[in-house]
């Protein structure tokens, strides 16, 4: 069965300190790995696309990569604004996407 | 402009009320979504719309109604529903099925009483 999972499940870092977050998926034939973020009671909000492993993507202090098994957001030098809940997803079929359960990210001034 | 505008954000409703819920993106994209949110939960699928066909029914109960009017609207309708219900729901659009990027709207927070 087609299942994503992302870990940790929450992270708290001090403003400054850089960490990763996992995304890994047991999909067959990955047709896309699709990275938001969502602030509390607001709509996820897109920030990048990967299609195949070695495939990096940079936004500001966010770096999304790829594997043939797992995706990494990387975020470097965090900042509070930063604090929000961070949802992957990859496609199943030709028209769901399969969301992992994200992690919820609080940054500390 | 990636903008999915949703409206209302917020809907307080009874048991016994029909409301609707409006989407409405003007970036081209054939396909449309309804999304249900829970608390600390991922989005959860309920419809999906293709080219303003119904395309799939997560086996959504019947209180909940879809209907895309055009390619650049699309509705949900609410009646009889449930304390349970209560959820953001959240629309989304993309280009075409989803192997491309979907974008999301703020979404309406629903409360059932």
């Amino acid at each position: 069965e087609d299942q994503v999972t992302q870990s940790p499940e929450a992270l708290r870092l001090q403003e400054g300190e850089s960490s990763s977050l996992n995304c890994s998926y047991t999909v067959s034939g990955l047709r896309g790995l699709f990275w938001y973020r969502q602030d509390p009671g607001k709509g996820p909000e897109f920030l990048f696309t990967l299609y195949s492993a070695g495939e990096e993507k940079e936004k500001e202090r966010l770096k999304a990569t790829l594997t043939k098994k797992e995706s990494f957001l990387h975020i470097t030098a965090p900042k509070p604004e930063d604090s929000a809940t961070y949802l992957c997803a990859v496609p199943r079929g030709s028209d769901k996407l399969i969301f992992g359960t994200g992690t919820r990210l609080q940054v500390f001034p | 402009d990636t903008e999915v505008t949703q409206t209302p954000k917020h809907l307080v409703m009874g048991m016994t009320n029909k409301k609707s819920l409006k989407c409405e993106q003007h970036m081209g994209h054939r396909a449309m979504y309804w999304y249900k949110q829970k608390a600390k939960k991922p989005p959860e699928l309920m419809f999906v719309y293709s080219y303003e066909k119904l395309s799939i029914n997560e086996s959504v109960p019947s209180r909940f109604s879809p209907e895309c009017p055009n390619s650049s609207l699309l509705n949900l309708h609410l009646h009889a529903l449930q304390p349970e219900d209560s959820a953001l729901y959240l629309c989304a659009s993309s280009q075409i099925l989803v192997n491309t990027e979907a974008f999301f709207g703020q979404g309406t927070r629903l409360t059932v009483v």
